[in-house]
């Protein structure tokens, strides 16, 4: 079964501190997607991550991606208010449909 | 550049009625696809196309028909409405094939069944 789990569903966090987001999915995949969503507002592109060992850095965000623990991490650095969202991992599965996790709801408070 | 749009952004139905939501993209992107996005589930894979002419189910695709004649737009039919079918849809677009190809997504479409 093609899965991509996440967790936490839920984080708040105050300003300033530093967390990680994660992501497993069930099997090999080629491509794994991080996506921001505002409340109301339609999916932002974050990150899309190709290969083992990846790393890609915007900001305060870094994601990573382990394909052999089939696992990816989105760090967040010194959180700020402006980070609070919902954000999504997804992988391909080697084709182009997206399977998406569930999403982690996260809240800076200051 | 308009990217993914679609219309309506609301609406409300009964029960019954049949509606299409309509989705275009200016991208010439050869992959389009229908989420719907429900609390606490992420977003579920209904339809997706791999071009013009090619149509195929995804995760949900019960209650839900597509057909894709163009390469520029990619409808959503509800034939007869559920209160199940109440959720926020969103349309997206894609290469195929491409190594670091992204999927856009356009606004959404938030549908109440009553």
């Amino acid at each position: 079964e093609l899965k991509v789990e996440q967790n936490p569903l839920f984080l708040s966090m105050q300003e300033g501190k530093n967390y990680t987001i994660y992501c497993n999915y069930s099997t090999t995949s080629d491509r794994l997607y991080w996506y921001r969503q505002d409340p109301g507002k339609s999916l932002e592109s974050l990150f899309v991550l190709l290969s083992n060992g990846a790393v890609k850095q915007e900001g305060r965000l870094m994601a990573s991606l382990d394909t052999k623990a089939r696992l990816s991490t989105l760090h967040i650095t010194a959180a700020v208010h402006d980070l609070s969202a919902t954000y999504f991992c997804a992988s391909n599965f080697g084709n182009e449909k997206l399977t998406f996790g569930t999403g982690t709801r996260l809240t800076i408070i200051p | 550049n308009a990217g993914v749009t679609q219309t309506p952004k609301f609406q409300v139905l009964k029960t019954g009625q049949s509606m299409t939501l309509q989705c275009a993209q200016d991208m010439n992107h050869e992959y389009m696809s229908w989420y719907r996005q429900d609390p606490g589930m992420g977003l579920r894979l209904i339809h997706y196309s791999v071009g013009a002419g090619i149509t195929d189910q995804g995760e949900v695709p019960n209650g839900y028909n597509v057909s894709r004649s163009t390469t520029e737009d990619f409808p959503l039919r509800l034939l007869s409405a559920a209160p199940s079918q109440t959720s926020v849809y969103f349309c997206a677009s894609s290469y195929r094939g491409a190594s670091n190809t992204e999927a856009f997504f356009g606004q959404g479409t938030r549908l109440t069944v009553v």
